[in-house]
């Protein structure tokens, strides 16, 4: 079956715009994921979505990014006035909540490049 | 709080040889632990997983064993490809802090012909 999709996979935008990142994850998961991959760097966990609960957005490195999660599916990351720090993968996964397990299925990822 | 530590890279090695990459961690509940692998140019994949201590995940003749006492995942396989050149992510998942999966900082390998 389809896996995780995210578009576009490439965004080159310069210093100041906004920027709308968004993640297609596999039918019937309900948890959905992003995370930040930097150059050089690990996985910094940004938020998490499952089901109709309050999100998780303790990763959120500052109250520039946001992200929707619309009927439980497609979400959205937006970053506004982006900075060129926020140059980095974007990586969305999603997961069927089983306890003991949370195996995460990942898309391919956004690279942002911020100029 | 929970944590994952790894070994650090890069590791170059030659084609067959033995492969170990050291992970730890450090979880307050029992954690189910996990290795990912990045190759070149593409996403996130799930390499292999285990839930509970001595569990053994193994796939694409690479295997880790959950050791509960000495709090490791150590990957290894006994003769490494070319194919085998990544990055290769250990991680881990406990339900009490369950909202997201919590990564070491990842070790590149790159395996000489």
């Amino acid at each position: 079956g389809a896996g995780v999709s995210q578009s576009p996979s490439n965004k080159v935008t310069e210093k100041g715009k906004d920027v709308e990142l968004r993640c297609d994850p596999i039918s019937g998961h309900t948890a959905l994921y992003w995370y930040r991959q930097s150059l050089g760097q690990g996985l910094e966990f940004l938020i998490y979505f499952q089901g109709n609960s309050a999100p998780d957005k303790s990763g959120l490195p500052s109250d520039r990014f946001s992200a929707e999660r619309t009927g439980g599916s497609v979400s959205t990351l937006t970053i506004q006035r982006t900075q060129q720090e926020d140059s980095a993968v974007y990586l969305c996964a999603s997961s069927v909540r089983d306890r003991g397990l949370n195996e995460q299925f990942f898309g391919p990822g956004t690279r942002l490049t911020v100029l | 709080g929970n944590s994952v530590t790894q070994m650090e890279g890069p590791v170059t090695l030659s084609e067959e040889a033995f492969l170990t990459i050291n992970c730890t961690y450090t979880a307050t509940g029992y954690p189910s632990l996990f290795w990912y692998v990045q190759y070149p140019g593409e996403g996130l994949q799930l390499l292999l997983k285990a839930t509970k201590a001595d569990d053994k995940g193994s796939n694409k003749g690479f295997e880790a064993t959950y050791r509960k006492e000495t709090t490791s995942f150590h990957l290894e396989k006994g003769s490494v490809q070319v194919s085998d050149s990544a990055v290769y992510f250990c991680a881990l998942s406990d339900w009490s802090s369950a909202s997201k999966i919590i990564f070491g900082s990842g070790t590149r390998l790159s395996i000489r012909p």
